[in-house]
């Protein structure tokens, strides 16, 4: 079965940089998109970004654009998220989200548990 | 960014209620909205996409209408694992944006 699998929770600091990994099982990696989206405490959902598993071209939300990095690893079945210039407001569960559309628009069939980033001093 | 907004926030049924949630738009998006469920501690699960078509494996009690910019969730009869937060997602255009949410509730 499809299986989106997250890197556990993260502590960080203000400034710093967090990698969230996100392992995909059940299905031929390359054949969607990757999308990665967070929910902070009391905020809806917000988009970041998202990744072409083929050839790993990439979009980004302008909120997020000089902060987040989204790569992947074909070869591990992995795509990861880099969120850098941490804040306290990036306080919030990160997911990874598999895209089931290839021509249409997004529609995100499969989530990853969620990873917990805290940002504090 | 297109902004989403749901009405309303928060919603108390009761087992067996017909209850309808509504999404706007603040520009026409034309069909590219989705539905999708949330559970306390969950990941979101999709119920419908492209507003009106229902998720492999959701059940049937769940329809979605609408286009442009007015949608709606309804769910005919309601079942005790309905009892949930509701969202949704334009992806019409990026940023892709979400709605606030709905938290329906048990009466």
């Amino acid at each position: 079965q499809v299986q989106l699998v997250q890197s556990g929770a993260e502590v960080k600091k203000p400034g710093a940089s967090v990698k969230v990994s996100c392992k995909a099982s059940g299905y031929t990696f390359t054949t969607y998109a990757i999308h990665w989206v967070r929910q902070a405490p009391g905020q809806r959902l917000e988009w970041l970004g998202w990744i072409n598993a083929v050839n790993g071209n990439t979009k980004y939300s302008q909120n997020f654009q000089d902060r987040v990095t989204i790569t992947r690893d074909t070869s591990a079945s992995t795509a990861y998220m880099e969120l850098s210039s941490l804040r306290s407001e990036d306080t919030a569960v990160y997911y990874c989200a598999r895209d089931l559309s290839v021509v249409t628009a997004p529609l995100f069939d499969y989530w990853g548990q969620g990873t917990l980033v805290t940002v504090s001093s | 960014d297109i902004q989403m907004t749901q009405s309303p926030s928060s919603l108390s049924a009761s087992v067996g209620d017909r209850v309808t949630i509504t999404c706007r738009a603040n520009q026409s998006i034309n069909s590219n909205l989705n539905w999708y469920q949330r559970k306390p501690g969950k990941a979101p699960k999709l119920l419908i996409y492209a507003a009106s078509s229902l998720q492999s494996g959701v059940p049937s009690r769940f329809s979605g209408s609408g286009s442009a910019t007015d949608f709606t969730l309804t769910v005919s009869s309601l079942q005790p694992e309905d009892f949930a937060t509701y969202y949704c997602q334009q992806s019409y255009t990026t940023p892709i944006t979400f709605g606030q949410g709905t938290r329906l509730e048990i009466k």
